[in-house]
């Protein structure tokens, strides 16, 4: 009940092309699902994030789609660069009193080629 | 600003030595987290706290001590370090608990038990 299943493991898309990470999730509970961008050698950080209230987010090349019904979002790169080459972790957040619950996904590698 | 600042980036230890991980956050976050991140497991949280003096057990807190002092540092103590405590270790912090603060990260401590 308390997975975040991410796919795929690795990807490898073309300079310009589109990279689509997909997520699913199983407890109607979780209130926030933020994508973590990280670089080899450093700390994953906040990409972007949405709540399931909202269908799509979008901040610059980067897209959240969100699929309440169906449990899962996505995150699409548009006209990918290679200097988006990194590894990209899913989550699936709930408050839990003064904590949160926070599942991560297990992460895609990501390989964007010139 | 530093953000969030983990000493030492490297660390070899044979099975049974001491050792305790610094962090340190310079953000006056109130929430603070350790997560181990190895290969094909994704991020695991160790121990959280939630303020000075508060700390609680995250998902994999065996072999594992912190202490909250300060609202600035949260050591991660390593008791008597074993092969499978080889891992990549990040500190995290954000404002709240909450499940919408994101997740500020340092950059890591890689540490190799034999």
């Amino acid at each position: 009940q308390q997975q975040v299943k991410q796919s795929p493991q690795s990807l490898i898309v073309q300079k310009g092309g589109i990279s689509i990470i997909n997520c699913a999730y199983e407890n109607t509970a979780f209130d926030y699902f933020p994508w973590y961008q990280q670089f080899p050698g450093k700390g994953p950080a906040l990409l972007i994030a949405i709540r399931p209230d909202v269908s799509e987010k979008k901040e610059g090349r980067f897209t959240i789609s969100f699929n309440k019904s169906a449990k899962q979002f996505s995150l699409h790169i548009m006209d990918s660069q290679p200097g988006d080459s990194a590894t990209y972790f899913c989550a699936a957040s709930m408050n839990a009193g003064n904590n949160r619950k926070l599942i991560w996904g297990l992460g895609t590698s990501l390989a964007v080629n010139p | 600003n530093a953000g969030v600042t983990q000493t030492p980036k490297f660390q070899v230890l044979k099975t049974g030595q001491s050792m305790t991980l610094q962090c340190a956050q310079d953000m006056n976050h109130e929430y603070m987290s350790w997560y181990r991140q190895d290969p094909g497991m994704g991020l695991r949280l160790i121990h959280y706290s939630v303020g000075a003096g508060i700390t609680d057990q995250g998902e994999v807190p065996n072999g594992y001590n912190v202490s909250r002092s300060t609202t600035e540092d949260f050591p991660l103590r390593l008791l008597s370090a074993a092969p499978s405590q080889t891992s990549v270790y990040f500190c995290a912090s954000s404002f709240a608990g909450g499940s919408s603060s994101p997740l500020h990260f340092g950059n890591g401590t890689r540490l190799t038990v034999t």
